[in-house]
């Protein structure tokens, strides 16, 4: 079945730097969302991308997904301590498929 | 708009036991999924309802179930309460027409002894 994996599983970046998370699906994905979670909290969804090689930002994130459409990556620049917490990918394999999680990457911020 | 909600927020059972838990969505949509999650595992898909269907369903045992009313309000029933089926049970709506975001619930902590 369909399988989503993020690497990596655990981040630790100094205030300031950049750091990616990456997510690879095994199969050709319709759409790849991102969610944050906050230590305590619940997932909030931060971006979407739908089309082949797209690529979104939004302030210091960048999303992009593959040329494929099998995988996606996020990379934060100048980290912030606003930034911890757990990002998670999402994919479907198609409008009405089920949204397959990656594990998510937890992202610790060092001031 | 008020965000979706979900009832109890925490909640001890003991093993063998049997639990509902509950979501209300927010208004308008029409699709609820669930999910638990536990350390280390991540998110794992229950089952998604659309307009009181189960349009999607993940790879839980038949001890995992749930509803719809018409309210698109939804339950989800875990019996005969297992130790490893602790975990924080999140509720997630959307319009469920299409390709499109998911609002979280806080979540029900489910602690089982």
């Amino acid at each position: 079945g369909q399988q989503v994996m993020q690497i990596p599983q655990y981040q630790h970046v100094q205030e300031g730097e950049d750091f990616t998370t990456y997510c690879n699906s095994s199969t050709t994905l319709s759409n790849i969302q991102w969610y944050k979670q906050r230590p305590g909290g619940h997932p909030v969804f931060l971006i979407q991308l739908v089309k082949s090689g797209e690529v979104k930002k939004q302030k210091r994130l960048t999303f992009q997904f593959g040329e494929a459409k099998k995988n996606s990556s996020l990379h934060i620049t100048a980290t912030q301590t606003t930034d911890v917490g757990t990002y998670f990918c999402a994919g479907q394999t198609d409008s009405w498929g089920k949204l397959q999680f990656g594990a998510g990457t937890q992202v610790v911020v060092t001031p | 708009k008020a965000g979706v909600t979900q009832t109890p927020r925490y909640l001890i059972k003991t093993r063998g036991q049997q639990v509902t838990l509950s979501c209300s969505p927010i208004s308008g949509h029409r699709s609820v999924s669930w999910y638990q999650q536990t350390p280390g595992q991540g998110l794992q898909f229950l089952f998604e309802y659309f307009s009181e269907t189960q349009r999607n369903k993940g790879n839980f045992p038949g001890r995992f179930s749930g509803r719809q009313f018409s309210n698109s309000r939804s339950e989800m029933n875990v019996s005969t309460l297992e130790l490893g089926d602790s975990a924080l049970y999140l509720c997630a709506s959307s319009s469920g027409t299409g390709i499109d975001e998911q609002y979280f619930g806080p979540g029900t902590r489910l602690t089982v002894t």
